[in-house]
């Protein structure tokens, strides 16, 4: 079945640490995206890309990094930097153009601890 | 930057009932799209509007869009116990080539059996 993965479902950091959030597709997918949920919000985007080896910031990119190595892969790097990391962080992929849906991965909850 | 805003943002009907809900946004869009969230999990698509289109139907779901007030509604027919769920307009106004979606707060709804 083609879909899209986050791993894992539940990440815990403590103060100080980098953590990495996995998003992996197997949709042939140009595009991914990744974005914060906070409760009672709505998505904000972080960063995105649409095509291997190039990405961009999204509205909230400060504190957060990605790379796009692979068409399948789209990792998100949480840095000490961001201040309220807690959240739930979703990673999408659409086709490159628009007129096309996102396909959402299952999500991650990072909590600081 | 918040570009739809969904209203009401919070919605209880009765198992049967129809439910509406909308979404205003500010800018001209290329298309509004509508996804479901259940609780703690990815957002699904559910249904994609482009802009010279003023309503399209899916099953149970009836979308409108009026580019003259900026508005789009989302009317689901007959609800169930399983539509209760967080819906969420997302408009495209990347002009094609850069293909982002903004995403609104969200309308709660639950659907009493």
């Amino acid at each position: 079945d083609g879909g899209i993965t986050q791993s894992p479902k539940y990440l815990f950091r403590k103060e100080g640490q980098n953590v990495t959030l996995s998003c992996e597709q197997n949709l042939n997918h140009d595009a991914m995206y990744w974005y914060r949920q906070d409760p009672g919000q709505g998505l904000r985007l972080i960063y995105y890309s649409q095509i291997v080896n190039d990405f961009q910031k999204g509205d909230i990119a400060e504190g957060y990094s990605v790379s796009r190595e692979k068409k399948e892969s789209f990792p998100l790097t949480v840095t000490s930097a961001q201040k309220n990391p807690t959240a739930f962080y979703l990673c999408a992929s659409s086709a490159k153009q628009g007129n096309y849906g996102y396909t959402f991965g299952s999500g991650t909850r990072l909590t600081v601890v | 930057s918040q570009q739809g805003e969904e209203d009401p943002q919070a919605l209880s009907i009765q198992e049967g009932e129809n439910a509406t809900m909308n979404c205003s946004y500010k800018t001209s869009i290329n298309n509004l799209q509508w996804y479901r969230q259940n609780s703690g999990r990815g957002l699904v698509h559910l249904i994609l509007i482009r802009s010279n289109e003023r309503e399209k139907h899916s099953g149970r779901l009836r979308v409108t869009l009026d580019t003259s007030k900026k508005s789009s509604s989302l009317l689901i027919t007959a609800s169930r116990a399983a539509d209760t769920a967080s819906y969420f307009c997302a408009t495209d106004s990347s002009g094609g080539s850069n293909y982002k979606l903004t995403f609104g707060k969200g309308t709660l709804l639950t659907v009493n059996p």
